[in-house]
């Protein structure tokens, strides 16, 4: 079982329309998890952070956690094409603080 | 400086040869990492340096990877008698706190022929 798991896709969605990533982790010991967006041939970028159970919301954008389902998930609402992008779910530990990625999953938003 | 940069942003090399691949992490980060990165897969853990120390290298596939943060700022990794597998884009990044994520660099992609 690998440590973080996300549908690599390509999810397509129209524009206007709500994207939902989801991604899961095994470690149970996992504190602080993160969503990165990476355009092709471009580094991580860092666009939402969370480290309690519920919703946290940032623009557009709204992180969700379940920990006890280990889950975490990623919602862009009123999705426009420059969302199309590599969605990178990314779990770290304390104890580690190695920060484990899953391998992404590639979103199509389509005019 | 503002950015995490890293040097060179390709690298071409014969299979056999060794490597540096260069970080500069964001001024006062004092959390370094290093991860691998191949073609359709996320980021892939290598070390972790908190000030100079390698506070965790568990990632590094083998002893032909090593890297180094003498002074607390700048990363050199190396990687020696490279092979075609070790081709990837080698990423850098820095946090002042782990809780809020780490900041990447451009990376340096690396290709063995």
């Amino acid at each position: 079982q690998k440590e973080v798991e996300q549908n690599s896709g390509p999810l397509s969605v129209p524009e206007g329309a709500i994207a939902s990533l989801n991604c899961t982790y095994s470690d149970r010991g996992s504190q602080s998890f993160f969503w990165y967006r990476q355009y092709s041939g471009k580094s991580p970028e860092l666009i939402m952070f969370i480290y309690s159970n519920g919703d946290k919301e940032d623009g557009r954008f709204t992180a969700q956690l379940n920990k006890a389902s280990q889950y975490v998930s990623l919602l862009i609402r009123d999705s426009q094409p420059s969302d199309s992008a590599t969605y990178l779910c990314a779990v770290n530990n304390y104890n580690t603080d190695k920060l484990i990625f899953g391998t992404g999953t590639r979103l199509q938003v389509f005019p | 400086g503002a950015g995490v940069s890293q040097t060179p942003s390709n690298k071409v090399t014969e299979k056999g040869k060794y490597v540096e691949l260069r970080c500069d992490p964001i001024s006062g980060h004092t959390a370094l990492y290093w991860y691998r990165q191949s073609l359709g897969q996320g980021p892939e853990f290598l070390i972790y340096f908190q000030g100079t120390g390698a506070a965790d290298d568990s990632g590094l596939p083998n002893d032909r990877f090593f890297a180094v943060r003498p002074e607390g700022s700048v990363s050199t990794l190396k990687i020696q008698r490279t092979e075609r597998g070790d081709s990837a884009v080698y990423l850098c990044a820095s946090s002042l706190d782990s809780d809020r994520g780490r900041t990447f660099g451009s990376g340096t992609r690396l290709t063995v022929v």
